[in-house]
């Protein structure tokens, strides 16, 4: 049982690259959600989808792009990273709105 | 606005003592409430969740948490706490905004367990 899988668990890149974060969820669940944790901020919401086509924005979206073209798979889009974007990245799905959340165990970035 | 407030940042309680770990929010309907908890490096996990009916609930490893909508407050509370319990918690309040996908979280409570 995978539940929600994040790739990689660790990357540096160099301001300006460009990079994808994965994640995947094999409990069919439709929404799915991509966080940011920074110290003392706790987790924001940068951004979300409610099933397979469907993408909305969070609190903290700019800088990232989403596409969910399938139910499994809602990979989160660094199209020229800055160092703002530092951060460790959560990935969570649920089955319907009002359930809780199935957290993936992160991908932590830095942008040097 | 919607808010969820933790005011404690750290706390240290002894193995065996007991624990309560505040959690004030602010929503313009009756929320859907939840208590998570981090271990380091890993990703949150779910100790109790509060959607309706009783205000006290129960979750895994022995937290409770009670709502109480007078003081728009849900405190998660253990009454002895183990060295394993060492973790970040963190208080979440939801759906809100036009979508009902959408969490707001608190900014966490640092808990460290002297032996």
């Amino acid at each position: 049982n995978a539940g929600v899988t994040q790739t990689p668990k660790f990357q540096v890149l160099k301001t300006g690259q460009s990079m994808t974060l994965q994640c995947a969820q094999d409990m069919n669940h439709e929404y799915m959600s991509w966080y940011r944790q920074d110290p003392g901020m706790g987790l924001r919401l940068i951004h979300y989808s409610v099933g397979a086509g469907i993408t909305d924005q969070g609190e903290v979206p700019n800088g990232y792009n989403v596409s969910r073209s399938t139910t499994e798979d809602f990979p989160l889009r660094l199209l020229s990273a800055a160092p703002s974007q530092t951060s460790v990245y959560f990935c969570a799905s649920r089955v319907q709105a009002n359930q809780p959340q199935h957290f993936g165990d992160g991908t932590r970035l830095s942008i040097l | 606005a919607q808010s969820v407030t933790q005011p404690d940042i750290h706390i240290t309680v002894s193995e065996g003592a007991s624990l309560e770990l505040r959690c004030n929010y602010s929503y313009g309907a009756t929320p859907y409430l939840f208590w998570y908890v981090q271990s380091p490096g890993q990703g949150l996990q779910l100790l109790l969740k509060y959607f309706s009916g009783d205000t006290l609930v129960q979750g895994i490893k022995g937290f409770e948490a009670e709502f109480k909508r007078s003081q728009s407050s849900f405190n998660l509370r253990k009454p002895s706490v183990h060295w394993s319990d060492a973790a970040e918690y963190f208080c979440a309040v939801g759906p809100y905004g036009g979508a009902t996908n959408k969490l707001i979280f608190g900014t966490g409570t640092l808990l460290a367990v002297q032996p």
